[in-house]
């Protein structure tokens, strides 16, 4: 079956645009979570939906914000963009949002703030 | 505050011998704990799932054991080779409703290199 798809791959933005992320979970997993990687903070979480809900925030800024829509595809949006910003941001998915689930994870959008 | 620790950012090992990794962590009570693999530039991906009444885990060269009451696990590859090579990721993965949430928490990862 597909795997969890990001897009766009990589992007470059400047300071002060906004920017929005697509995830499309594996077919039947409800739960999509996002998460932020930099090399000097590790992976860091975002939010997580489940059923169209934002169920979890992560210590992040209003500037970040996401959705899921009924189909279970996500976006996350951030806005007033800022060069500290420029990371790997990872969508992941599970079937359920309780324990005991693996994530598969996408390949994850290379975003460069310059 | 919780604290998630990979013992060493990279490990370097010689083909055929086991690699172990450690994941400690405190104030932090995991329903499970959870091991993936990333490649550079690649997301992570899922390997092994341990429970918390769970000991061992075992997966063809893989082996994972949870010590709740140290509050630590360990990550073994075996007759590791250099296709091994990779960052290794703990996750904890929370008692749905303890926290009131129930994200995944990752460690910073442990690069490890086969050498052949």
């Amino acid at each position: 079956k597909a795997g969890v798809t990001q897009t766009p791959r990589y992007l470059i933005k400047t300071r002060g645009q906004q920017v929005t992320l697509s995830c499309s979970p594996i077919s039947g997993h409800r739960s999509v979570s996002w998460y932020q990687q930099t090399p000097g903070q590790g992976l860091q979480f975002l939010f997580e939906y489940f059923s169209e809900t934002q169920r979890n925030k992560g210590n992040f800024p209003g500037r970040f914000s996401g959705r899921q829509f009924s189909n279970s595809r996500s976006e996350m949006n951030v806005s007033t963009l800022e060069l500290g910003d420029s990371a790997l941001y990872l969508c992941a998915s599970r079937a359920e949002r309780q324990g005991g689930y693996g994530y598969t994870f996408g390949s994850g959008t290379r975003l460069t703030v310059v | 505050s919780q604290k998630i620790e990979q013992n060493s950012e990279a490990l370097n090992i010689q083909e055929g011998k086991t690699a172990t990794l450690t994941c400690n962590y405190t104030n932090y009570s995991p329903a499970y704990l959870q091991w993936y693999r990333q490649d550079p530039g690649r997301g992570p991906v899922f390997l092994l799932l341990i429970r918390e009444n769970e000991k061992e885990k075992r997966k063809e060269r893989l082996k994972v054991t949870f010590d709740t009451t140290l509050k630590q696990s360990l990550f073994h590859i075996t007759a590791s080779q250099p296709a091994d090579s990779a960052t290794y990721l703990c996750a904890l993965d929370p008692r749905v409703g303890l926290y009131n949430n129930n994200d995944m928490r990752f460690g910073a990862g442990t690069r490890l290199t086969v050498k052949p």
